[in-house]
């Protein structure tokens, strides 16, 4: 089965601060993704990978950057949280070549204070 | 433009009440449909992957089909467990991938 795995499922910060939230796919998926859901806006991407040191921008990349090392960690950095980015974030990973769906983490649920 | 809407919204059924949830799509180029299940507090969870217009997947009590422009979910017999959130995904050429923003379904005993 494939796994992807959220550092935390919970985390509170303060304004200001920068916010790591780390993601690690065990399937050799070559694409990655950030999502935030909202109540009635669905999923939006942030950033996503389609290679180790790639990244693209999603619908919506402001504030936020992302870093790709390794092909199975994918990680989104809040440069500096804001109360507007208090959220469910949750990252997917896929195949690039293949017909195939993405796979989703449990999520990680951020306040920011 | 890309566009996947699901309908409705929400459902409310009695237990053992089938009914149909709808995801729509205007998109060029389809690669594949996705339904996934999402319960309160977690990521989406994966069910069923459909190729092209004809195609249906069953799996317990849901069964999904495709048609060129619509996907429906079945659902026969719910129970209270199959209460969630049901999204649909589209993948189109260039692997470009679009969520409609979910059906929540409530099953009441």
């Amino acid at each position: 089965d494939v796994k992807v795995t959220q550092s935390s499922r919970y985390l509170v910060k303060r304004t200001g601060e920068k916010v790591f939230l780390e993601c690690v796919q065990d399937m050799d998926h070559e694409n990655m993704f950030w999502y935030r859901q909202d109540p009635g806006l669905g999923l939006r991407l942030i950033y996503f990978s389609y290679d180790v040191k790639m990244k693209e921008k999603g619908d919506i990349p402001e504030g936020y950057s992302v870093s790709r090392e390794k092909k199975e960690r994918f990680s989104l950095i809040l440069e500096s949280a804001s109360t507007n980015q208090t959220s469910m974030y949750l990252c997917a990973s896929s195949h690039r070549q293949r017909r195939q769906p993405q796979h989703f983490g449990d999520g990680t649920r951020l306040s920011i204070l | 433009e890309d566009q996947v809407t699901q309908s409705p919204e929400a459902l409310r059924l009695q237990e053992g009440e089938s009914s149909s949830l709808n995801c729509s799509y205007t998109v060029s180029g389809l690669r594949g449909l996705f339904w996934y299940r999402q319960d309160p507090g977690k990521g989406p969870e994966f069910l069923f992957t459909l190729y092209s217009a004809g195609e249906e997947k069953e799996k317990e009590r849901l069964k999904a089909t495709l048609t060129k422009k619509e996907s429906f979910l079945h659902i026969t017999a719910p129970k209270p467990e199959d209460s969630a959130t049901y999204l649909c995904a589209v993948l189109i050429t260039g692997n470009q991938f679009y969520f409609g923003t979910g059906t929540s379904l409530t099953v009441i005993p």
